[in-house]
């Protein structure tokens, strides 16, 4: 699975949007991009996917950049339940990552009032 | 109520001792995966289960055994407790019709083995 970059800590205030970025400059053409949070001591919990086109739903934008190689996570407007760590993932959704989750340090994104 | 649940949520246990963590979902999903939790080592997958007849090791499962009572249910053991089993422990389900790295999380037990 190819190897993602994202910054230790952010910073957003409370009402604005929260752009978290993510580099992930080896990854093939089969490997999806997963955002995971996980608020303190909670269960992680999905927030979207992706493999080229930009998605939304009802938590997040995901912007993917045209050549793939890094990825923006939007919280269009962030509160302070927000404030949680941010994974981001990328693997092939099957194969050898089957069902396997592997989260890295991730992004502490911190939304002050 | 939530969708997947864990008991107990925090547990004290002793050395040698064999206790057990339930996982319950109300999901309808068919993959279920227990994982622990450890500071600065990330998510690590114990075992996983695609039904009711099918259970998979994960990467660290010694020490660990499974049971998937029903589709809605999927227990943890440690069958002799030690103390670097010490974690929180996360049970997850995902949607055979889905992506099966959209998973969902239960809330976590947190385990403290003296």
């Amino acid at each position: 699975d190819a190897k993602t970059t994202q910054p230790t800590s952010m910073d957003c205030a409370e009402g604005r949007a929260a752009n978290l970025p993510c580099n992930h400059s080896t990854i093939s053409g089969n490997e999806y991009v997963y955002w995971y949070r996980q608020i303190h001591s909670q269960g992680p919990q999905y927030i979207i996917h992706g493999l080229k086109n930009n998605e939304t739903n009802e938590m997040a934008s995901l912007i993917i950049t045209e050549d793939r190689k890094s990825s923006t996570l939007i919280l269009p407007h962030a509160t302070l339940r927000d404030t949680a760590v941010y994974y981001c993932i990328v693997l092939f959704a099957g194969g050898t990552s089957y069902g396997k989750l592997t989260f890295g340090q991730g992004t502490i994104l911190t939304v002050h009032p | 109520d939530a969708d997947v649940t864990q008991t107990p949520r925090n547990r004290i246990t002793k050395t040698g001792k064999r206790i057990m963590l339930e996982c319950s979902q109300t999901k309808g999903h068919d993959r279920m995966y227990w994982y622990r939790q450890d500071p600065g080592l990330g998510l690590r997958l114990i075992y996983y289960s695609f039904d009711v007849k099918d259970i998979n090791k994960g990467e660290i499962s010694d020490g660990y055994s499974v049971s998937r009572q029903a589709q809605a249910k999927f227990s943890l053991s440690l069958e002799s407790a030690i103390p670097n089993q010490t974690a929180l422990y996360f049970c997850a389900t995902s949607d055979p019709q889905g992506a099966l790295e959209t998973q969902y999380f239960g809330p976590g037990t947190r385990l403290l083995v003296l």
